[in-house]
């Protein structure tokens, strides 16, 4: 999701259900795609990236869905934890030499 | 142990005074690059350095400078010119290239300038 101002998306899950967070990118030329998890007062950690020639790809406990016709990305996380509370943000990548571009994240609380 | 060390985690400096933001990397990595965020908000891109002695502004880059003269290095100042100067600085590097790949980040410095 998208935010507007200071507000960002939340997603609030019960512990031990599955989340999906989701994100609308921008540019279709876009061909490389990476989610981060920042912790408060850290730095944005690498969870799992893809590229535009496949449209799922799994890790540990986490899934990223790719639907190019769309142009939205989605983060599933299996059975979250209270450690996954976090700000989640994908980026995208367009081919050439310029930088990656984030969205504006969304907020996953988990409730015990 | 590789990674990306931002000094220091806190800092405060009064209006009016530039000050210089500490990044460093043992990645070996060719580029890195200096975002800004600010409370509930994304990142926003300040500058961008591909290659040592040389850089790109970002999206919000008046205000800033910065230096590459050693590959390791890359220290944001934070000039008097910016109007409101009070945020998160994150530092990233990546192996960078044309086909994309992840950002490496350090865990920031919060600047706060009264």
């Amino acid at each position: 999701g998208e935010s507007v101002g200071l507000h960002l998306p939340t997603l609030s899950v019960q512990e031990g259900d599955n989340s999906i967070i989701n994100c609308a990118y921008s540019n279709s030329a876009s061909d490389y795609f990476i989610w981060y998890k920042q912790e408060s007062g850290k730095g944005p950690q690498f969870i799992i990236d893809i590229r535009s020639n496949m449209d799922k790809r799994q890790g540990q406990r986490v899934t990223v869905l790719l639907n190019k016709t769309v142009k939205h990305l989605s983060l599933q996380i299996a059975a979250t934890q209270p450690g996954d509370s976090a700000v989640y943000f994908c980026a995208e990548f367009s081919s050439g030499n310029t930088p990656l571009v984030f969205g504006k994240g969304t907020r996953l609380s988990v409730i015990a | 142990d590789g990674g990306i060390t931002q000094s220091p985690k806190y800092l405060f400096r009064k209006e009016g005074q530039n000050v210089t933001l500490s990044c460093e990397q043992n990645l070996n990595h060719d580029a890195m690059y200096w975002y800004r965020q600010d409370p509930g908000q994304g990142l926003r891109l300040i500058y961008y350095s591909q290659i040592v002695n040389d850089f790109q502004k970002g999206d919000i880059a008046e205000g800033y400078s910065v230096s590459r003269e050693k590959k390791e290095s890359f220290p944001l100042t934070v000039t008097s010119a910016q109007k409101n100067p009070t945020a998160f600085y994150l530092c990233a590097s990546s192996t960078g290239g044309g086909r994309g790949s992840p950002l490496h980040f350090g865990n920031g410095t919060r600047l706060t300038v009264t």
